[in-house]
């Protein structure tokens, strides 16, 4: 069976240090893959979404990037964290014919002091 | 903007029992409308979905119609077990952001 694994659970930063979350998937080979971000009291938006190793489509401009070294490992950075980067963070995956997440990850609640 | 209103719970109902769980929405364009589920211990999963008003999304013995008339995408299923015990949530994609509702959760007793 298929499982997604995101690491880590919750995280604290300060301002202006850099980030690395990362998410595998398991069980499954070229799944499209998708990093959300929930913010206080908004819905889940889309930030990045893979269909294949390397190819990274960026939904909203922003302060983060990410990548996709591996098949089933996608991995959002930033270099500088900002205030504004606080939230909750999920990642997820499809089957490659699907163009919506099928499965989420457990989520990173991420604070920045 | 684009938002989602779920009937709350908790919902208790007993093996085999009829299912509804009331899912209405707001939204500017023709928004996907899905259902998660999230059963205990793992994550949210998508259970079905329709993408275009009068779509019916089935899985699992649940289906759920896009109503664009009244603006709904009520969950059922027509005799439930056991092992559907689970939260819900109705939720809608849309200008590149995924709306949930609060999410119900379903109990059910042999």
């Amino acid at each position: 069976s298929q499982t997604i694994h995101q690491w880590p659970a919750t995280l604290v930063q300060p301002v202006g240090s850099p980030l690395s979350l990362e998410c595998t998937v398991e069980g499954t080979s070229n799944p499209n893959l998708y990093w959300y971000r929930q913010a206080a009291g908004r819905g889940l938006q889309l930030l990045f979404y893979s269909v294949g190793i390397g190819q990274i489509s960026s939904e909203v401009p922003q302060n983060l990037s990410a990548s996709r070294p591996q098949d089933r490992q996608f991995i959002l950075s930033s270099k500088k964290l900002l205030l504004s980067d606080s939230g909750f963070y999920l990642c997820a995956w499809s089957v490659y014919w699907e163009r919506q997440p099928q499965h989420f990850g457990d989520g990173t609640r991420l604070s920045i002091l | 903007g684009n938002s989602v209103t779920q009937m709350e719970g908790p919902v208790t109902l007993s093996e085999e029992a009829f299912l509804t769980i009331n899912c209405t929405y707001t939204a500017t364009g023709y928004p996907s409308l899905f259902w998660y589920v999230q059963y205990p211990g793992e994550g949210l999963q998508l259970l079905l979905k329709a993408t275009k008003a009068d779509d019916k999304g089935s899985n699992k013995g649940f289906e759920a119609t896009y109503r664009k008339e009244t603006t709904s995408f009520h969950l059922e299923k027509g005799s439930v077990q056991v092992s559907d015990s689970a939260v819900y949530f109705c939720a809608l994609s849309g200008n590149n952001d995924m709306r949930f509702g609060a999410g119900t959760r379903l109990t059910v007793k042999p």
